[in-house]
């Protein structure tokens, strides 16, 4: 078991450039999550599925952001057009059912020059 | 509105001290709880979960943790801190059967030689 995989582990992009992240859950798991960590407002939720349907992306951007799972084996999260204030650490976690903790991946590194 | 409350944003302890880090949260009924450790550029890593019976939970590494009801409060506990304790503690909560996680804030531990 491989744990949680989440590609690439580091990204640079200029403002205005699309950033897309990659994140492969544990094989089994029902439910993954997208988290935004930043030194200034720490660990944010942003989105989570949930047997590959969207449950809740009240965490979300707006505008620009976007999440989806195509399948049981990676979900992506898209950044159009990024600003230098997107920069930050994207979480990816998954967890095998209601109330059941959460395992991480490593987290991608964004840096949006 | 369900919170996490981790009051203190950093702790210093010297090596060999015991340690208490304070979490607080705000849930109807009772929630399930988490402890979360992130070492430095690593996702989080489970320490210790709570969803029913004993107060007192074990964790990986010596840590314990102690759910009051009472209190609101699920307090982080080690007898005696390594240095390599040195990272950022996550408390976290959901609600009985739930697949969304409440992150607190986060609790940074120096542990001093």
């Amino acid at each position: 078991n491989a744990g949680v995989i989440q590609t690439p582990r580091h990204k640079v992009t200029g403002k205005g450039q699309e950033a897309t992240l990659w994140c492969e859950p544990i094989s089994g798991h029902s439910a993954v999550f997208w988290y935004r960590q930043t030194i200034v407002q720490g660990l944010e939720f942003l989105t989570y599925f949930r047997n590959q349907a969207p449950i809740d992306d009240s965490g979300m951007p707006k505008e620009r952001f976007s999440a989806q799972m195509p399948n049981q084996s990676h979900s992506t999260l898209k950044i159009q057009s990024t600003q230098p204030q997107d920069s930050a650490v994207y979480l990816c976690a998954s967890s095998s059912g209601a109330g059941a903790e959460q395992f991480f991946g490593p987290g991608t590194r964004l840096t949006v020059l | 509105a369900q919170s996490v409350t981790q009051p203190d944003a950093r702790v210093t302890v010297s090596e060999g001290a015991s340690l208490q880090l304070r979490c607080k949260y705000s849930y109807s009924g009772t929630p399930y709880l988490f402890w979360y450790v992130q070492y430095q550029r690593q996702g989080l890593q489970l320490l210790l979960k709570y969803y029913s019976g004993d107060p007192v939970v074990q964790g990986v590494n010596g840590f314990e943790a102690e759910f009051s009801k009472s209190d609101s409060s699920f307090h982080l506990r080690k007898a005696s801190v390594h240095w390599s304790d040195s990272a950022v503690y996550f408390c976290a909560a959901s609600r009985t059967g739930g697949y969304k996680v409440v992150f607190g804030s986060g609790t940074r531990l120096l542990v001093s030689p």
